[in-house]
């Protein structure tokens, strides 16, 4: 079984400034791991994810995320952050042979201020 | 359609009484997801379709959960003899395939109120 922590609910931010979400994990098999996102009053959506390769994956949008296997960590970050990032944030793992069977941490709602 | 489909988007109903959620997957995706989002819970795996394999039902919270999928598209769950704790936003999603590589499209979800 896995479980994903996220140390953090909500992350107020002032626009053009960095933030940085924290996500660990624990599973006692190889995982994949994932970030989703949900702006308001919208479905989630898959923002990055890593599989294997480079432990930097990087999004559409300007976010990035570290794989950090000795630390099982997982962090989302973006130097400088929009008034449209404003959205929650969950951490996902699965495991490599379950498909999207996805195991969530509790989310971290983002709250870019001008 | 071109994203997955969830109907209704809001349902109230009373304790006691069953319910259905439909999803309509998005065409030619052969894997299935159903999950709940409730303020307690936060984001909880409930069963997942795979072609015609046996659906994993792990994550189903008791035996008043069901869930079919007929002709490998359209699922439909069941929560029979309802209770205010299953209060949530149903949420279905599909997938090409059953890898990790290929990404989960999620619906906008069903919200289920209990009174």
């Amino acid at each position: 079984a896995q479980s994903v922590t996220q140390l953090d609910s909500q992350v107020p931010v002032f626009e053009e400034a960095p933030v940085e979400l924290r996500c660990n994990y624990s599973s006692s098999v190889s995982v994949y791991l994932f970030w989703y996102v949900q702006y308001p009053n919208q479905g989630l959506q898959l923002l990055l994810k890593y599989l294997s390769g480079s432990t930097l994956v990087e999004s559409i949008n300007g976010f990035e995320a570290e794989f950090n296997k000795s630390q099982t960590s997982f962090h989302l970050r973006k130097p400088s952050v929009h008034i449209s990032d404003t959205a929650e944030y969950f951490c996902a793992v699965s495991e490599r042979a379950a498909g999207n069977k996805l195991t969530f941490g509790g989310g971290t709602r983002v709250l870019v201020k001008p | 359609g071109a994203g997955v489909s969830q109907s209704p988007s809001n349902k109230v109903t009373e304790k006691g009484k069953d319910v259905e959620l439909r999803c309509d997957p998005i065409s030619g995706h052969t894997a299935l997801y159903w999950y709940r989002q409730s303020l307690g819970q936060g984001l909880e795996f409930l069963i997942y379709f795979q072609g015609n394999s046996a659906p994993d039902k792990s994550g189903l919270p008791s035996d008043r959960f069901s869930a079919e999928r007929t002709g490998g598209s359209v699922s439909t769950l069941t929560i029979q003899r309802t209770q205010q704790e299953d209060s949530a936003v149903y949420l279905c999603a599909s997938s090409r395939g059953q890898t990790s590589s290929t990404e989960a499209f999620f619906g906008q979800g069903t919200r289920l109120t209990v009174v």
